[in-house]
């Protein structure tokens, strides 16, 4: 079964300083993409960032760089130069592209509150 | 680019009535539509996926009488909730996945009395 892991339920980081929020996954599918979305208290997702499992370099936008580690099925989020308006909800989230519904599995989520 | 807009964004509505959300994609074709539920301070659940011209696909769990899902067109999406309750009280959210991305509406924040 894919899971989506998720263990840091809060952080905290102050301004300009970077931060790595955590991620792991468990699949046996060899094709599959890994997402960041971003939640503010508004409500709507934020598409951050995206890694294809068969990408060889880890993606950047930004400020945000995901630390692709494929052996140890990881796929941390690092913000750079955090800023005020980064607190909001971080959602880690695998798409699968095996048969007809390649849907999105979420994990829990890491509430980040940028401090000054 | 591609947009998904859901409507309504906020509703309240009273016990035993039925509210409906639409999705509609935006300069593209959608012709599968996620629905997604979030309670407070909680990850997003799959409810259903909404196929163009079929019917819909339920997650274990999730009553279908309860939750109608609609896909009747390629670029609209509606979900039903019927004879709400309080308990459906929750925040509604459509995905429309498009090549590697996965495109989202506003959500709909359903408050039932």
């Amino acid at each position: 079964a894919q899971k989506i892991t998720q263990t840091q339920p809060g952080m905290f980081v102050q301004e300009k300083e970077a931060v790595t929020l955590d991620c792991t996954y468990d699949t046996s599918d060899p094709s599959y993409g890994l997402f960041w979305y971003k939640q503010p208290s508004s409500g709507e997702m934020i598409f951050l960032i995206y890694q294809g499992s068969y990408d060889q370099q880890n993606a950047t936008e930004g400020r945000y760089s995901l630390n692709f580690q494929k052996a140890r099925k990881s796929a941390n989020l690092v913000i750079s130069a955090s800023q005020l308006g980064d607190s909001a909800m971080y959602f880690c989230a695998m798409r699968f592209y095996t048969g007809t519904a390649s849907k999105l599995t979420f994990g829990t989520g890491t509430r980040l509150q940028v401090t000054l | 680019g591609a947009v998904v807009s859901q409507h309504p964004s906020r509703v309240i509505c009273k016990s035993g009535t039925s509210v409906k959300i639409e999705c509609r994609s935006l300069d593209f074709q959608a012709t599968t539509m996620f629905w997604y539920r979030q309670f407070p301070k909680k990850s997003l659940m799959l409810m259903a996926t909404s196929n163009e011209g079929s019917k819909a696909t339920y997650e274990q769990g999730v009553e279908k009488d309860k939750f109608l899902i609609n896909h009747a067109s390629l670029t609209l999406s509606t979900l039903t909730v019927t004879s709400a309750h309080p308990e459906d009280s929750s925040f509604y959210i459509c995905s429309a996945p498009m090549d590697r991305e996965a495109f989202f509406g506003q959500g709909t924040r359903l408050t039932v009395v």
